[in-house]
């Protein structure tokens, strides 16, 4: 059964400061993985997608990363802004739904 | 392309009655579509897969005859929570696979209170 493990529970930086935020999954026979932000009482927002024949992505200030062999998923956000504040989820897909990490709650103060 | 709509966004209904939430995949077929559920501060858990014409299957602890699911067609799953408790108050989001794809895409969600 695929569990997936997101480090650190909450991180607070200063504005314009680069940041990582980590994900490991326990089952490597995944389709991708994909990252995702939720602001307070909202749905989800699709951030980046990594199929699993690739290692990275990336969408402006934001670079996923995937190493299938060590079970490992990081998101590098660059210069981070105020407007960066949300909780950032990674889920992993294989044969079954997405599996979701619990989140990093990330706070970016001005 | 590849827009979920979820509704009601909320919805506030008294203990006992029942409430429906629509899924529908607006711009592409979805064979198959996912109910999470999430409570605050904690991660969506599945609740339970719809196939298109067939039965849901739900996932362990989800009770299958209160929370009611129909995948009528390739664009629309709904999700009826029946005599709904307070302890149902949640938020629960609806994501959709395009036939042939892996990957999902997720409505807005529906918060769900009950008093």
């Amino acid at each position: 059964k695929q569990e997936v493990t997101q480090i650190p529970a909450a991180l607070s930086v200063p504005e314009g400061e680069n940041l990582v935020l980590n994900c490991s999954f326990t089952d490597s026979a995944i389709y991708n993985l994909q990252w995702f932000r939720q602001d307070p009482g909202k749905g989800l927002t699709s951030l980046l997608l990594i199929q699993s024949s690739q290692r990275e992505q990336t969408s402006g200030r934001l670079n996923a990363s995937l190493d299938k062999s060590s079970g490992r998923s990081t998101l590098y956000i660059a210069a981070s802004q105020p407007g960066d504040s949300a909780t950032y989820l990674c889920a992993a897909s294989s044969n079954t739904p997405l599996v979701f990490g619990k989140g990093t709650r990330l706070s970016v103060i001005a | 392309g590849a827009v979920v709509s979820q509704h009601p966004s909320w919805v506030i209904c008294k203990s006992g009655t029942s409430v429906k939430i629509e899924c529908r995949s607006l711009d592409f077929q979805a064979t198959t579509m996912f109910w999470y559920r999430q409570f605050p501060k904690q991660s969506l858990m599945l609740m339970a897969t719809s196939n298109e014409g067939s039965k849901a299957t739900y996932e362990q602890g989800v009770e299958k005859d209160k929370f009611l699911i129909n995948h009528a067609s390739l664009t629309l799953s709904t999700l009826t929570v029946t005599s709904a408790h307070p302890e149902d108050s949640s938020f629960y989001i609806c994501s959709a696979r395009k036939t042939g794809y892996t990957e999902a895409f997720f409505g807005q969600g529906t918060r769900l209170t009950v008093v």
